[in-house]
Protein backbone atom coordinates (compact mmCIF):
# COMPACT_ATOMS: atom_id res chain seq x y z
CA UNK A 1 0.00 0.00 0.00
CA UNK A 2 1.10 3.56 -0.12
CA UNK A 3 0.46 6.17 2.19
CA UNK A 4 -0.20 9.68 0.63
CA UNK A 5 -0.20 13.09 2.58
CA UNK A 6 -2.20 16.25 1.26
CA UNK A 7 -1.76 19.52 2.18
CA UNK A 8 -3.88 21.65 3.02
CA UNK A 9 -6.71 19.20 4.18
CA UNK A 10 -9.06 22.15 3.99
CA UNK A 11 -9.26 25.45 3.35
CA UNK A 12 -11.31 28.86 3.09
CA UNK A 13 -10.25 31.00 -0.14
CA UNK A 14 -11.20 34.23 -1.95
CA UNK A 15 -12.79 34.67 -5.31
CA UNK A 16 -9.78 35.15 -7.54
CA UNK A 17 -7.07 33.99 -5.53
CA UNK A 18 -5.43 30.44 -6.63
CA UNK A 19 -4.22 27.53 -4.23
CA UNK A 20 -1.19 25.23 -4.71
CA UNK A 21 -2.61 21.63 -2.73
CA UNK A 22 0.50 19.13 -1.98
CA UNK A 23 0.23 14.98 -2.32
CA UNK A 24 3.28 13.51 -0.70
CA UNK A 25 3.90 10.02 -1.18
CA UNK A 26 5.85 7.58 1.06
CA UNK A 27 7.17 5.18 -1.44
CA UNK A 28 7.80 5.93 -5.18
CA UNK A 29 4.66 5.28 -7.62
CA UNK A 30 4.46 4.80 -11.25
CA UNK A 31 1.57 7.01 -11.43
CA UNK A 32 -0.37 9.84 -9.94
CA UNK A 33 -3.41 11.27 -10.64
CA UNK A 34 -5.50 14.08 -9.40
CA UNK A 35 -9.73 14.01 -8.83
CA UNK A 36 -12.41 16.28 -8.30
CA UNK A 37 -15.37 16.10 -6.26
CA UNK A 38 -17.90 18.61 -6.16
CA UNK A 39 -20.36 18.49 -3.43
CA UNK A 40 -22.51 15.57 -3.40
CA UNK A 41 -20.68 14.47 -6.80
CA UNK A 42 -18.72 11.42 -8.06
CA UNK A 43 -15.40 11.39 -8.54
CA UNK A 44 -14.11 13.09 -11.91
CA UNK A 45 -9.97 12.94 -13.28
CA UNK A 46 -8.56 16.06 -13.72
CA UNK A 47 -5.12 14.77 -15.37
CA UNK A 48 -2.52 12.55 -15.12
CA UNK A 49 0.69 14.09 -13.45
CA UNK A 50 3.48 12.46 -15.47
CA UNK A 51 7.47 12.69 -13.82
CA UNK A 52 9.30 15.19 -15.58
CA UNK A 53 7.21 16.02 -18.08
CA UNK A 54 3.64 17.98 -18.75
CA UNK A 55 0.58 16.68 -17.35
CA UNK A 56 -1.92 14.84 -19.58
CA UNK A 57 -5.44 16.68 -19.19
CA UNK A 58 -9.20 15.36 -19.29
CA UNK A 59 -11.70 17.00 -21.48
CA UNK A 60 -13.17 19.99 -20.02
CA UNK A 61 -9.79 20.91 -17.83
CA UNK A 62 -6.79 22.86 -18.65
CA UNK A 63 -3.53 23.64 -18.04
CA UNK A 64 -3.85 27.20 -17.37
CA UNK A 65 -6.98 26.39 -14.86
CA UNK A 66 -5.45 24.04 -13.20
CA UNK A 67 -1.18 23.49 -13.70
CA UNK A 68 0.56 20.54 -12.09
CA UNK A 69 3.81 19.65 -10.85
CA UNK A 70 5.11 16.58 -10.73
CA UNK A 71 9.12 16.84 -9.92
CA UNK A 72 10.06 13.20 -8.90
CA UNK A 73 8.25 10.16 -8.02
CA UNK A 74 6.54 11.10 -4.82
CA UNK A 75 5.55 14.49 -4.57
CA UNK A 76 3.14 16.32 -6.78
CA UNK A 77 1.05 19.55 -6.88
CA UNK A 78 -2.14 20.89 -8.11
CA UNK A 79 -3.11 24.91 -8.36
CA UNK A 80 -6.63 25.90 -8.61
CA UNK A 81 -6.18 29.28 -10.38
CA UNK A 82 -8.45 32.49 -10.07
CA UNK A 83 -10.56 30.50 -8.07
CA UNK A 84 -14.50 30.95 -8.18
CA UNK A 85 -17.43 29.41 -5.86
CA UNK A 86 -17.45 26.68 -8.76
CA UNK A 87 -14.22 25.41 -7.92
CA UNK A 88 -15.46 24.59 -4.08
CA UNK A 89 -14.62 21.01 -3.74
CA UNK A 90 -12.64 18.14 -2.43
CA UNK A 91 -9.57 17.49 -4.69
CA UNK A 92 -7.86 14.31 -4.26
CA UNK A 93 -4.46 12.78 -5.19
CA UNK A 94 -4.11 9.48 -6.28
CA UNK A 95 -1.88 6.75 -6.70
CA UNK A 96 -0.81 3.87 -8.56
CA UNK A 97 1.51 1.31 -6.81
CA UNK A 98 4.37 -0.30 -8.61
CA UNK A 99 4.65 -3.70 -10.10
CA UNK A 100 1.21 -5.17 -11.93
CA UNK A 101 -1.45 -5.36 -8.78
CA UNK A 102 -2.78 -2.41 -10.03
CA UNK A 103 -4.05 -0.85 -7.08
CA UNK A 104 -5.10 2.77 -6.75
CA UNK A 105 -4.72 4.54 -3.49
CA UNK A 106 -5.83 7.67 -2.58
CA UNK A 107 -5.15 10.84 -0.39
CA UNK A 108 -7.92 12.29 2.30
CA UNK A 109 -8.58 15.00 0.00
CA UNK A 110 -8.26 18.75 0.62
CA UNK A 111 -11.53 20.10 0.77
CA UNK A 112 -12.05 24.04 -0.65
CA UNK A 113 -14.39 26.27 -0.18
CA UNK A 114 -14.17 29.34 -2.22
CA UNK A 115 -16.56 32.62 -1.06
CA UNK B 1 -17.15 4.81 -24.21
CA UNK B 2 -16.92 3.69 -20.63
CA UNK B 3 -19.72 4.22 -18.21
CA UNK B 4 -20.23 3.14 -14.82
CA UNK B 5 -24.15 3.42 -13.85
CA UNK B 6 -24.78 2.76 -9.96
CA UNK B 7 -28.78 3.43 -9.96
CA UNK B 8 -29.39 3.40 -6.26
CA UNK B 9 -28.97 7.00 -5.06
CA UNK B 10 -29.61 6.15 -1.55
CA UNK B 11 -30.20 3.56 0.42
CA UNK B 12 -31.33 3.12 4.21
CA UNK B 13 -31.30 -0.34 6.04
CA UNK B 14 -31.68 -1.42 9.77
CA UNK B 15 -28.46 -2.67 11.62
CA UNK B 16 -28.31 -6.68 10.91
CA UNK B 17 -30.29 -6.59 7.42
CA UNK B 18 -28.35 -7.53 4.37
CA UNK B 19 -27.72 -5.11 1.28
CA UNK B 20 -26.71 -5.24 -1.70
CA UNK B 21 -25.33 -2.50 -4.05
CA UNK B 22 -25.38 -2.48 -7.21
CA UNK B 23 -23.27 -1.83 -10.15
CA UNK B 24 -23.26 -1.80 -14.33
CA UNK B 25 -20.63 -1.07 -16.27
CA UNK B 26 -19.98 -0.47 -19.97
CA UNK B 27 -16.77 -0.76 -21.70
CA UNK B 28 -15.40 -2.22 -24.65
CA UNK B 29 -12.13 -2.71 -24.06
CA UNK B 30 -11.86 -6.70 -22.91
CA UNK B 31 -8.71 -6.08 -20.33
CA UNK B 32 -10.32 -3.96 -17.70
CA UNK B 33 -10.69 -4.06 -14.07
CA UNK B 34 -13.59 -2.64 -11.35
CA UNK B 35 -13.30 -1.71 -7.86
CA UNK B 36 -15.62 -0.43 -4.89
CA UNK B 37 -14.28 2.20 -2.84
CA UNK B 38 -16.12 3.81 0.64
CA UNK B 39 -15.98 7.00 1.43
CA UNK B 40 -17.41 7.38 4.77
CA UNK B 41 -18.37 10.76 6.18
CA UNK B 42 -15.07 11.73 6.50
CA UNK B 43 -13.70 12.06 3.20
CA UNK B 44 -11.32 9.81 2.67
CA UNK B 45 -11.91 7.32 0.12
CA UNK B 46 -11.42 3.64 1.22
CA UNK B 47 -10.11 0.77 -1.24
CA UNK B 48 -12.42 -2.04 -1.15
CA UNK B 49 -11.75 -4.54 -3.92
CA UNK B 50 -10.02 -4.56 -7.46
CA UNK B 51 -11.55 -7.73 -10.04
CA UNK B 52 -10.03 -7.72 -13.31
CA UNK B 53 -12.11 -8.52 -16.16
CA UNK B 54 -10.82 -12.52 -16.63
CA UNK B 55 -11.53 -13.31 -13.26
CA UNK B 56 -14.93 -13.91 -12.57
CA UNK B 57 -14.78 -15.72 -9.41
CA UNK B 58 -17.20 -14.29 -6.65
CA UNK B 59 -15.15 -12.94 -3.62
CA UNK B 60 -16.16 -12.97 0.08
CA UNK B 61 -14.04 -11.22 2.86
CA UNK B 62 -15.81 -11.22 6.09
CA UNK B 63 -19.08 -9.47 6.01
CA UNK B 64 -18.38 -8.32 2.28
CA UNK B 65 -18.75 -9.77 -0.86
CA UNK B 66 -19.21 -9.20 -4.39
CA UNK B 67 -20.50 -10.97 -7.61
CA UNK B 68 -18.83 -10.19 -10.93
CA UNK B 69 -21.43 -10.93 -13.68
CA UNK B 70 -19.39 -10.27 -17.09
CA UNK B 71 -23.18 -11.33 -18.80
CA UNK B 72 -24.81 -8.71 -17.59
CA UNK B 73 -21.99 -6.41 -17.09
CA UNK B 74 -22.76 -6.05 -13.11
CA UNK B 75 -20.33 -6.22 -10.42
CA UNK B 76 -22.43 -5.94 -7.45
CA UNK B 77 -21.59 -5.37 -3.78
CA UNK B 78 -22.94 -6.99 -0.64
CA UNK B 79 -23.10 -6.38 3.10
CA UNK B 80 -24.02 -9.22 5.15
CA UNK B 81 -25.51 -8.71 8.59
CA UNK B 82 -24.87 -4.45 7.76
CA UNK B 83 -23.44 -2.37 10.88
CA UNK B 84 -23.74 1.23 11.88
CA UNK B 85 -20.19 1.63 10.67
CA UNK B 86 -21.22 0.94 7.27
CA UNK B 87 -22.84 4.04 6.70
CA UNK B 88 -20.79 5.57 3.47
CA UNK B 89 -21.36 6.14 0.29
CA UNK B 90 -19.82 3.27 -2.02
CA UNK B 91 -18.42 4.08 -5.64
CA UNK B 92 -18.34 1.52 -7.78
CA UNK B 93 -15.02 2.76 -10.66
CA UNK B 94 -14.04 1.02 -14.19
CA UNK B 95 -10.14 1.13 -15.40
CA UNK B 96 -8.67 0.63 -18.91
CA UNK B 97 -5.73 -1.51 -18.96
CA UNK B 98 -2.72 0.51 -18.50
CA UNK B 99 1.29 -0.31 -19.66
CA UNK B 100 2.04 -3.95 -18.54
CA UNK B 101 -1.23 -4.64 -17.68
CA UNK B 102 -1.42 -2.24 -14.78
CA UNK B 103 -4.54 -0.45 -14.06
CA UNK B 104 -5.02 3.57 -15.08
CA UNK B 105 -7.00 6.43 -14.11
CA UNK B 106 -10.76 5.63 -13.04
CA UNK B 107 -14.27 6.25 -13.96
CA UNK B 108 -16.78 6.44 -11.41
CA UNK B 109 -19.96 5.65 -10.51
CA UNK B 110 -22.64 8.11 -9.02
CA UNK B 111 -22.26 6.44 -5.58
CA UNK B 112 -24.48 4.98 -3.46
CA UNK B 113 -25.52 6.47 -0.10
CA UNK B 114 -25.69 4.02 2.49
CA UNK B 115 -26.98 4.59 5.84
CA UNK B 116 -27.43 1.91 8.45
CA UNK B 117 -30.06 2.99 11.35
CA UNK B 118 -29.04 0.98 14.87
Amino acid sequence: SAVISQKPSRDICQRGTSLTIQCQVDSQVTMMFWYRQQPGQSLTLIATANQGSEATYESGFVIDKFPISRPNLTFSTLTVSNMSPEDSSIYLCSVRTTGNTGELFFGEGSRLTVL
Amino acid sequence: AQKVTQAQTEISVVEKEDVTLDCVYETRDTTYYLFWYKQPPSGELVFLIRRNSFDEQNEISGRYSWNFQKSTSSFNFTITASQVVDSAVYFCALSEEGYGGATNKLIFGTGTLLAVQP
